[in-house]
């Protein structure tokens, strides 16, 4: 099956500080989503982007199909931002079966 | 509106016990899963659901029973349930690849998330 690759595993950031969160899978997709995974569990979208460039206020998101990753840029990180940062494919071949990476744990310290 | 419920939030069982957990969607999705994700790991998937009939069981033990009554509902049964079972169970639906109006819309094969339920098996 399709493997996908989240980096880095753990990032601590000042608030307002910037990063860049990388996704990278294995083989095409059909389908590739973001997600943050507040504290209590509940996974929210982020985008749905299995190509291109989206926004969406300090968030941005783009997918290198071809080369096969993804990169979730946050701006001006609050402290509202921590959690868990998901990504998830659905494989070319494999109906709309969600992979995920194994996540990149957010800190956003005051 | 996008928004998956579960039932109930939070499930403490011991391992003789019989109990379901609920999930409901109002978006005329016709694909539904069930997720588990234990601490610190990525959501596994373990059942869909497609046009209310199983589609893919990933192998999971048989003391989970999913069951779909109709297209806004999916349950999940749980009997005899190992402490190692203890996670927290996620549902989520979408639209399927090329169903009817839906098909071709950006977003289309979106799945969207319930919050979850928290088990707890002793």
């Amino acid at each position: 099956g399709i493997q996908v690759e989240q980096s880095p595993p753990d990032l601590i950031l000042q608030e307002g500080a910037n990063s860049t969160l990388r996704c990278n899978f294995s083989d095409s997709v059909n389908n590739l989503q973001w997600f943050h995974q507040n504290p209590w569990g509940q996974l929210i979208n982020l985008f749905y982007i299995p190509s291109g460039t989206k926004q969406n206020g300090r968030l941005s998101a783009t997918t290198v199909a071809t080369e096969r990753y993804s990169l979730l840029y946050i701006s001006s990180s609050q402290t509202t931002d921590s959690g868990v940062y998901f990504c998830a494919v659905v494989e070319g071949n494999a109906g709309n079966m969600l992979t995920f990476g194994g996540g990149t744990r957010l800190m956003v310290k005051p | 509106d996008t928004e998956v419920t579960q039932t109930p939030k939070h499930l403490v069982m011991g391992m003789t016990n019989k109990k379901s957990l609920k999930c409901e969607q109002h978006m005329g999705h016709r694909a539904m899963y069930w997720y588990k994700q234990k601490a610190k790991k990525p959501p596994e998937l373990m059942f869909v659901y497609s046009y209310e009939k199983l589609s893919i069981n990933e192998s999971v033990p048989s003391r989970f029973s999913p069951e779909c009554p109709n297209s806004s509902l999916l349950n999940l049964h749980l009997h005899a349930l190992q402490p190692e079972d203890s996670a927290l169970y996620l549902c989520a639906s979408s639209h399927i690849p090329g169903q009817g109006w839906a098909s071709g819309r950006a977003g289309t094969y979106e799945q969207y998330f319930g919050p979850g339920t928290r088990l707890t098996v002793t």
